[in-house]
């Protein structure tokens, strides 16, 4: 069956400019999360959604970073105001509930803040 | 906080050795899960550990989640070019939420 599909798979975007990542996760996964992955590091928790419910956003940096998963299905992760240390890969997984552990990952969208 | 420590850093072998790294924690964990990652992609599950003292094979990849609870091993038998990447441990952070804590990566190359 299909896994997680994540869009774009880069984005460029200047300093200040507004982002938007797409995350589209295994049909029937109710959870979903956003890791960071800086380069040679592993990923990093942002944020945790079970159906469209935000339980966990403890890892997301500042609040500039917003995340949304408003029918329980796709997600979105929008940074606003980027800042060149937003530069990173940005990883989204999902997980059937009862092994939420668990976790299938997407392909990532590389972003790159200039 | 919680960390995972990977050893080795990274591996440089020929094709048909056998490899073993593992990773260590200062914290006990409940589940151990092993991912590898290929540049440019996510991270790929490969196993998941729920018992310590267990051990669970992925063909040609068996690892097994420590006695104390603060180790897990990954052994790869009989290596080839495909098992090149980087391979991660990861385990939940802890309480009752489901979000992983991952360690610092094995890189593993591969000479044919």
């Amino acid at each position: 069956g299909a896994g997680v599909s994540q869009s774009p798979r880069y984005k460029v975007a200047k300093r200040g400019q507004d982002v938007a990542l797409r995350c589209d996760p295994i049909s029937g996964h109710v959870s979903l999360f956003w890791y960071q992955q800086a380069l040679g590091q592993g990923p990093e928790f942002l944020t945790y959604f079970q159906n469209e419910a935000q339980l966990d956003k403890s890892g997301l940096p500042s609040d500039r970073f917003f995340a949304e998963r408003p029918e329980g299905s796709v997600s979105t992760l929008k940074i606003q105001r980027t800042q060149q240390e937003d530069s990173a890969v940005y990883l989204c997984a999902s997980s059937l509930r009862g092994r939420s552990y668990e976790q299938y990952f997407g392909p990532g969208t590389r972003l790159t803040v200039t | 906080g919680q960390q995972l420590n990977q050893s080795p850093q990274s591996m440089f072998i020929q094709e048909g050795e056998d490899v073993s790294m593992n990773c260590t924690s200062s914290s006990i964990f409940n589940t151990w899960l092993w991912y590898k990652q290929d540049p440019g992609e996510g991270p790929v599950l490969l196993i998941a550990l729920y018992k310590a003292g267990e051990l669970t094979s992925n063909g040609r990849l068996t690892a097994q989640f420590g006695i104390t609870r603060k180790d897990s091993f990954l052994n790869i038998s009989a290596s080839i070019p495909s098992d090149v990447g980087i391979y991660f441990c990861a385990g939940p952070r802890g309480g009752a939420t489901n979000k992983l804590i991952f360690g610092t990566g094995t890189l593993l190359a591969v000479q044919p």
